[in-house]
């Protein structure tokens, strides 16, 4: 099956500087998506990428998806207080025929706090 | 999300006791995941069950077992609890699709077993 190594495990910063966490595989992803849990709570989804090469934008948040679907990234840009939590990526499992299994193989996570 | 609730919230057991974890779903979804997450190790997959008459298991199934009551109810049982099952456990839905498929997660159980 598919298997995600994440990068940091753990990042400090100082508010207003930028934060980058990664994930990589060895095998192709199908997908990428990322989770974004809060300290004391649960895993809620923020955004999917599918195409080589996609990056998507959320306000201060950049998504990337390697050319060759084996990482991808998440980009904050001056991060705040409210950046702070721990950010997941994940892989879907797929068949052939584009339908999903629901599986969804789960980077360790990365823990970010942000000092004001 | 409010559409996906756990009980209970925290629980304290003693090693060798059974335990059951329950999840309860409005959001109509087939789809329902049983997940451990431990410091480090993020999110890991125990079972998964993709509707009323299909269970799987994931990756850490060993020491577990779940129970699918209705579309809406997946339990997730520790049949005799041990000290290293102590985790934060969370139930998460999601609705099949072309590629895209959200995952919705619980407000998570806490365990610990002494």
């Amino acid at each position: 099956g598919q298997q995600v190594m994440q990068i940091p495990q753990y990042q400090h910063v100082q508010e207003g500087e930028d934060f980058t966490t990664y994930c990589n595989s060895s095998t192709t992803l199908s997908n990428i998506q990322w989770y974004k849990q809060r300290p004391g709570g649960h895993p809620v989804f923020l955004i999917q990428l599918v195409k080589s090469g996609e990056v998507k934008k959320q306000k201060r948040l950049t998504f990337q998806f390697g050319e060759a679907k084996k990482n991808s990234s998440l980009h904050i840009t001056a991060t705040q207080t409210t950046d702070v939590g721990t950010y997941f990526c994940g892989s879907l499992s797929l068949d052939a025929g584009g339908t999903s299994y629901g599986k969804l193989t789960f980077g360790q996570g990365t823990i970010l706090t942000v000092h004001p | 999300d409010a559409d996906v609730t756990q009980t209970p919230r925290n629980r304290i057991t003693k090693t060798g006791k059974r335990i059951m974890l329950e999840c309860s779903q409005t959001k109509g979804h087939d789809r329902m995941y049983w997940y451990r997450q431990d410091p480090g190790l993020g999110l890991r997959l125990i079972y998964y069950s993709f509707d009323v008459k299909d269970i799987n298991k994931g990756e850490i199934s060993d020491g577990y077992s779940v129970s699918r009551q209705a579309q809406a109810k997946f339990s997730l049982s520790l049949e005799s609890a041990i000290p290293n099952q102590t985790a934060l456990y969370f139930c998460a839905t999601s609705d099949p699709g072309q590629g895209s498929e959200t995952q919705y997660f619980g407000p998570g159980t806490r365990l610990l077993v002494l």
